[in-house]
């Protein structure tokens, strides 16, 4: 079975500044594909950014970024010049066919 | 588009009471999603439906969760009879095409039993 690791329950950073969310996977699948999703606390699941596994470049979109290491099933986000609206709970998520897990989260913080 | 729509919003019943959550897909969207989010638990997958049909429903927890999807525009998720520990936020996604592709989430219906 496949899981999701997110070792940072909380995280803060400073407005502007660069914040790295980890995540860890475990699968013994070769193709699959995986997912940033940001909850603020509006409760709306709203994706970030995603990777598909046989794509060795890394995934951007604008200010969030991820680093997609698969020998070490790790996929990390990072976030450049944080913002305010950046507050939330960050989870990591796995997908392989229909099936979708989720990383406990990380509450991120983004202080003035 | 309206997004994918989930009704109530908020639900407050008594331990024993059958519960029916409500979720309509986005219109062309052929996957839907059933997950449900705690503190204790975090955000779980409970059952996913692939052209109406259910593909897995490992995740649902007992007997007493059950869910149908009738028709591509609507599904239903039924807790009978509710427990206090089925108290969750329950979260409605749907998506196009394959895994790639990003599940668009409802605003969820957060379930509480008394």
């Amino acid at each position: 079975a496949q899981t999701v690791t997110q070792s940072q329950p909380e995280m803060s950073v400073q407005e502007a500044e660069t914040v790295t969310l980890s995540c860890t996977y475990d699968t013994s699948e070769n193709n699959y594909y995986l997912f940033w999703y940001k909850q603020p606390p509006s409760r709306q699941m709203i994706l970030v950014i995603r990777q598909e596994a046989y794509k060795q470049q890394n995934a951007t979109e604008n200010r969030f970024s991820v680093n997609f290491q698969k020998a070490a099933k790790s996929f990390s986000l990072k976030i450049s010049d944080s913002q305010l609206g950046d507050t939330a709970m960050y989870f990591c998520a796995f997908g392989h066919n229909n099936d979708m897990r989720f990383g406990a989260g990380t509450r991120l913080t983004v202080k003035p | 588009d309206a997004g994918v729509i989930q009704s109530p919003r908020h639900e407050v019943t008594e331990m024993g009471q059958e519960v029916t959550l409500r979720c309509k897909p986005i219109s062309g969207h052929n996957s839907l999603f059933w997950y449900r989010q705690t503190m204790m638990r975090g955000l779980e997958l409970l059952i996913y439906f692939n052209n109406n049909v259910p593909i897995d429903d490992s995740g649902m927890p007992e007997d007493r969760f059950s869910a149908k999807m009738p028709n591509a525009s609507f599904s239903t998720l039924k807790i009978q009879p509710s427990e206090p520990r089925d108290s969750a936020v329950y979260f409605c996604a749907s998506r196009t095409g394959n895994s790639y592709n990003e599940q668009f989430f409802g605003p969820g219906t957060r379930l509480t039993v008394l």
